[in-house]
């Protein structure tokens, strides 16, 4: 059975580090390209970023709001999703989700997400 | 790259059939077969109900369908349920290697 249980959320202050990991199992991860989604309370869902499987070639895509801030980095040794989120901002607050990615924009299995408040 | 449009809300009885729209722009939606829609109810993450604009995942019922024209993608859920209501979201690939969601459409069972 897929699992993806994400981990490392919690308060953190305007402009500080956090980062995040998701750990999977049951299927092959390394072969899986990967996303973060978040969503901000009782708000939609937000695409965040992706990254390619290693034998794709690894690339890393992000959106907008964060692309500069965040990146998105992968442990295939230890079946791991990581995010390292930086200058964090208070409309950072969410709940983020990892998913696998099936051709560039299918997201098939998610994690039950960890929650990320950003706040002074 | 700007969200997706959803109607914000749309109801139906049970037994009934509802249709939600997602517009967005030849960059997106248009442009490529790479449409998904995903159910989510309160406090759960979501789930894939539909992807490349008219496809099923196992184990999701045929009840559910989806369809595109132009710009437009639009999900379609016949004899509705009450474990039917949730909100729901579309998602396309865009020309710029990125991912793009909808706003979310709230589905009432009455």
């Amino acid at each position: 059975e897929v699992q993806l249980v994400e981990s490392g959320g919690g308060l953190v202050k305007p402009g500080g580090p956090l980062r995040l990991s998701c750990a999977a199992s049951g299927f092959t991860f390394s072969n899986a390209w990967m996303n973060w989604v978040r969503q901000a309370p009782g708000k939609g869902l937000e695409w965040v970023g992706r990254i390619k499987s290693k034998t794709d070639g690894g690339a890393t895509d992000y959106a907008a709001p964060v692309k500069g801030r965040f990146t998105i980095s992968r442990d295939d040794s230890k079946n791991t999703l990581y995010l390292q989120m930086n200058s964090l901002k208070t409309e950072d607050t969410a709940v983020y989700f990892c998913t696998t990615v099936l051709r560039w924009a299918t997201l098939p299995r998610w994690g039950q997400g960890t929650l990320v408040t950003v706040s002074s | 790259q700007s969200a997706l449009t959803q109607t914000a809300s749309v109801s139906g009885s049970p037994g009934q059939s509802i249709t939600i729209s997602c517009t967005g722009t030849s960059s997106d939606v248009g442009g490529y077969n790479y449409v998904s829609w995903y159910q989510q109810h309160p406090g759960k993450a979501p789930k894939l109900m539909i992807y490349d604009v008219t496809k099923r995942p196992s184990g999701v019922s045929n009840r559910f369908s989806g369809s595109k024209s132009g710009n437009t993608a639009s999900l379609t859920i016949s004899g509705l349920q009450a474990e039917d209501e949730a909100d729901y979201y579309c998602s396309s690939y865009t020309s710029s290697s990125t991912l793009v969601f909808g706003g979310g459409t709230k589905l009432t069972v009455l």
